[in-house]
């Protein structure tokens, strides 16, 4: 149980274009989501907190209009980079909190590696 | 805000040796919760083990347990009986209580301890 997927894996994409990266709880409902960041050696950084229909809560020094999330069902939040750059590019995981279940452990998904090129 | 520290960037021991990685934290909060996350080459993050800081008692979860020190802020890893599998990167992560208010919270990471493990 408590298995998070994220699509694509891998993404490349030219500068200026958009990403979408998809975070889905497979078998259990979450209310929240949180969508991190790993550059290569480093550690996760928490970028924002997505809630199941409201607005996301981004961390200071994150654009939330570069960095769209939208949250619209118990299972899915998306996480769009818009108008991608080559600093964009990183490793970005998401993870999820059942809300019918033990709600201080966060499940993550897997990762999605994004190169801009 | 909170911040983790871990202080050992990389570790090597041999196989079936007990190694200790620490983790040092700083926070106002009185109601949080501390974890030790493994990372393998792979990428995907796993929960090694967690504590509650209410709880005195120090978690342990087969060859993994904890030393946790809540007046001195610190909560190490042990892990015996060492195996090759054990190779990745660690992470010790805080995360505030949701009884702090404001619902679930995100998790605040260490740099992580990257351990090898030598046959």
């Amino acid at each position: 149980g408590a298995v998070v997927s994220q699509h694509p894996s891998r993404v490349i994409c030219k500068s200026g274009t958009s990403v979408k990266i998809e975070c889905r709880s497979l078998d259990f409902q979450a209310t929240t989501m949180f969508w991190y960041r790993q550059f290569p050696k480093q550690s996760l950084m928490l970028m924002a907190t997505s809630n199941e229909g409201s607005k996301a809560t981004y961390e200071q020094g994150v654009e939330k209009d570069k960095f769209l999330i939208n949250h619209a069902s118990l299972t899915l939040s998306t996480l769009t980079v818009t108008s991608a750059h080559p600093e964009d590019s990183s490793f970005y995981i998401c993870s999820a909190v059942n809300s019918g279940g033990n709600t201080d452990t966060q499940y993550f998904g897997p990762g999605t590696r994004l190169t801009v090129l | 805000a909170q911040t983790v520290t871990q202080s050992q960037p990389e570790m090597s021991v041999q196989e079936a040796e007990t190694v200790t990685l620490s983790c040092t934290y700083d926070t106002s909060e009185n109601n949080y919760y501390l974890f030790w996350y493994k990372q393998p080459p792979s990428r995907q993050m796993i929960l090694v083990i967690r504590q509650e800081a209410y709880k005195q008692q120090n978690a342990t979860e087969n060859r993994f347990s904890v030393n946790f020190q809540k007046a001195a802020k610190s909560f190490s890893l042990k892990i015996s009986d060492s195996q090759l599998g054990d190779t990745a990167m660690y992470f010790c992560a805080f995360m505030k209580s949701i009884y702090s208010g404001g619902g679930a919270d995100g998790l605040t990471f260490g740099k992580g301890t990257h351990l090898i493990i030598q046959p």
